[in-house]
């Protein structure tokens, strides 16, 4: 089977760093995706990583370790607008993507 | 691009009815997603197409529900009959071939409820 574990909450305050970490088991692996949503809406695609290392996009990184089965997002200058669920999320050959139960950020002032 | 489309936004059915929830995808993506979200079970996969060619429907959770693709601008998630366990938020998405690009595209959900 394959299978995601993230944390369920994490709660940070403004200005700060915070990191969410995803661990994963799976078959077929391709990259990592991360996905932003908040309450209401739609998710929304934050990064991608295929190969280790660091993803950099403004104040959000991403990176991967494929030997651990291991990534994380991590969110610098946090704002209260970074209030959001974030997924990690398996991407499989042929474009097929599983998800990660979702970790909710709250940002505190 | 207007992005993903979804209709209805909201649906209120009675147990036993037929539901029909639509999309739209961004055109040019040769591949569609239905995804179920619940508290319970999180963002899950039911089906994907590649040029409206199912590929994957193992997420699809029984018989009642059934994926059309009739054209590459169409997408049809119908439930028969409906549950009271299916309420959920449906999203559509859809994105590029693998190669091209790996973000996927949501559409606004569809947020169903059975009494």
């Amino acid at each position: 089977g394959q299978s995601l574990e993230q944390p369920s909450e994490v709660t940070a305050v403004e200005g700060a760093i915070v990191q969410i970490n995803c661990t994963y088991q799976t078959s077929g692996f391709y990259g990592l995706s991360w996905y932003q949503q908040h309450d209401g809406g739609a998710p929304t695609f934050l990064s991608y990583n295929a190969l280790d290392g660091l993803e950099e996009t403004g104040r959000f990184s991403s990176f991967l370790s494929r030997s651990d089965s291991y990534g994380y997002l991590l969110l610098q200058e946090l704002q209260m607008k970074d209030s959001a669920s974030y997924f990690c999320a398996v991407q499989h050959q042929g474009g097929k993507l599983i998800f990660g139960q979702g970790t909710e950020l709250s940002v505190k002032p | 691009d207007a992005g993903v489309i979804q209709s209805p936004r909201h649906e209120v059915t009675e147990m036993g009815q037929e539901v029909t929830l639509r999309c739209k995808p961004i055109s040019g993506h040769d591949y569609l997603f239905w995804y179920r979200q619940t508290m319970m079970r999180g963002l899950e996969l039911l089906i994907y197409f590649n040029n409206n060619v199912p590929i994957d429907d193992s997420g699809m959770p029984e018989d009642r529900f059934s994926a059309k693709m009739p054209n590459a601008s169409f997408s049809t998630l119908k439930i028969q009959p409906s549950e009271p366990r299916d309420s959920a938020v449906y999203f559509c998405a859809s994105s590029l071939a693998p190669g091209q690009g790996y973000e996927q595209y949501f559409g606004p959900g569809t947020r169903l409820t059975v009494t």
